[in-house]
């Protein structure tokens, strides 16, 4: 089974701010692909940003960025412009091609915004 | 409407009663996951289903057992539920014949207490 890592289990950012949460993972496979999950308060599991490992470019969503570094298998998300709403666990999975589209999850960040 | 629904949204039950926890998609989907979600362990997976007659166990399959009534519907049940199995528990959908990049995506939870 995959190994998925985040080793902050609770972090804190003033609003406006900038926040880096670190994921990392453990794997054989040179191709799969690795997501960022929100989920707030009401529990919904909303996905984030998504990245493939064949793409050297860090994926990008308006204030959402990853710093993908293959070589030392680390993923960590970066928050820019803190908001409330970021408030929320962030979860970072992992997925391997052709294991059925199988997830493997990391065990969460808990992070809050403070106003 | 949400297109992963998940009955009951909650559920208190005693130990030692028959459970089931429902899920159905209207995005057609053909696979489906069970996973539970325990405090510090992240999501972790029960069963998936890759169609009605394709059923496969996860990390975490004893205690539960799930059936695929048809494409769009996915129920997990525990026999005889017992106090470790107090989780919240998620279903989720995925398409990999658009990409395998392809997220999964979740119901909005089920949280279950076993008295």
């Amino acid at each position: 089974a995959q190994t998925v890592t985040q080793s902050q289990p609770e972090m804190s950012v003033q609003e406006a701010e900038t926040v880096t949460l670190s994921c990392t993972y453990d794997t054989s496979e040179s191709n799969y692909y690795l997501f960022w999950y929100k989920q707030p308060p009401s529990r919904q599991m909303i996905l984030v940003i998504r990245q493939e490992a064949y793409k050297q470019q860090n994926a990008t969503e308006n204030r959402f960025s990853v710093n993908f570094q293959k070589a030392a298998k680390s993923f960590s998300l970066k928050i820019s412009d803190s908001q409330l709403g970021d408030t929320a666990m962030y979860f970072c999975a992992f997925m391997k091609p052709n294991t059925g589209n199988q997830f493997y999850f990391g065990t969460g960040t808990s992070l809050t915004v403070i106003p | 409407d949400a297109d992963v629904t998940q009955t009951p949204r909650n559920r208190i039950t005693k130990t030692g009663k028959r459970i089931m926890l429902e899920c159905s998609q209207t995005k057609g989907h053909d696979r489906m996951y069970w996973y539970r979600q325990d405090p510090g362990l992240g999501l972790r997976l029960i069963y998936y289903s890759f169609d009605v007659k394709d059923i496969n166990k996860g990390e975490i399959s004893d205690g539960y057992s799930v059936s695929r009534q048809a494409q769009a519907k996915f129920s997990l049940s525990l026999e005889s539920a017992i106090p470790n199995q107090t989780a919240l528990y998620f279903c989720a959908t995925s398409d990999p014949r658009t990409g395998e990049n392809q997220p999964q995506h979740f119901g909005d939870g089920t949280r279950l207490s076993i008295l």
